[in-house]
């Protein structure tokens, strides 16, 4: 299986801060990766997807990066609403694993 | 408006069964790959299942081969999870999630459903 791999696990931030936060394939050959955000008791919300592109409805302060096996998410100025977890997921193989999580609180 | 509603979960003692069903409605279900996900309390998601748009080809996560086995009735726009020999550490919201073709992503998801193992 291909191991997904997140940086940092915990962050702390302010609002108005830029975020950045890394995930890193053990293999691929494509730009399948995609972001979610979780909030407490709910279920996950697609973010990104395709590395890049942005899902419809999410703010534009939300921005993905990277290729093949390294991959960034980006928050250009954190906003209240955005202190949740977040989760990469690679989907170059049918086995559709996801990273183990960036939890990002308010300092 | 997709919408996904999971069923099924509850309590059952390690070594039993438990069977989940996941309906979904406000789109041409039978176009879609399907995929279970789930969340053991405190953790992360972890993948556990995949099933083609037809439910010919399915793929599971090393965690679960041979004890559950995913399945879908395009006739009546659900998705199955039917788990056998139930450990411990399967304890978790077990949720459905809709996958877009071409460009892989799990862009729909149901509220999840609660499984608990234990004596």
């Amino acid at each position: 299986d291909i191991q997904v791999t997140q940086s940092p696990s915990f962050l702390s931030a302010s609002v108005g801060d830029r975020v950045t936060i890394t995930c890193r394939a053990s293999q691929g050959n494509s730009s399948y990766l995609a972001w979610y955000q979780q909030k407490p008791g709910k279920a996950p919300k697609l973010l990104i997807y395709a590395a890049s592109t942005l899902q419809s409805g999410v703010p534009s302060r939300f921005s993905g990066s990277g290729s093949v096996t390294e991959f960034t998410l980006t928050v250009s100025s954190l906003q209240p609403e955005d202190f949740a977890t977040y989760y990469c997921q690679q989907l170059n193989s049918y086995h559709r694993t996801f990273g183990g999580g960036t939890r990002v609180e308010i300092k | 408006e997709v919408h996904l509603v999971e069923s099924g979960g509850g309590l059952v003692q390690p070594g039993g069964s438990l069977r989940l069903s996941c309906a979904g409605s406000g789109f041409s279900f039978s176009n879609f790959r399907m995929n279970w996900v789930r969340q053991a309390p405190g953790k992360g998601l972890e993948w556990v299942s995949h099933i083609s748009s037809g439910g010919l080809t399915m793929y599971y996560a090393d965690s679960v081969k041979g004890r559950f086995t995913i399945s879908r009735d395009n006739a009546k726009s659900s998705l199955y999870l039917q788990m056998n020999n139930l450990r411990d550490e399967d304890t978790a919201v077990y949720y459905c999630a809709r996958e877009i073709p071409f460009l892989p992503q799990f862009d729909s998801w149901g509220q999840g459903t609660l499984v608990t193992v234990s004596s």
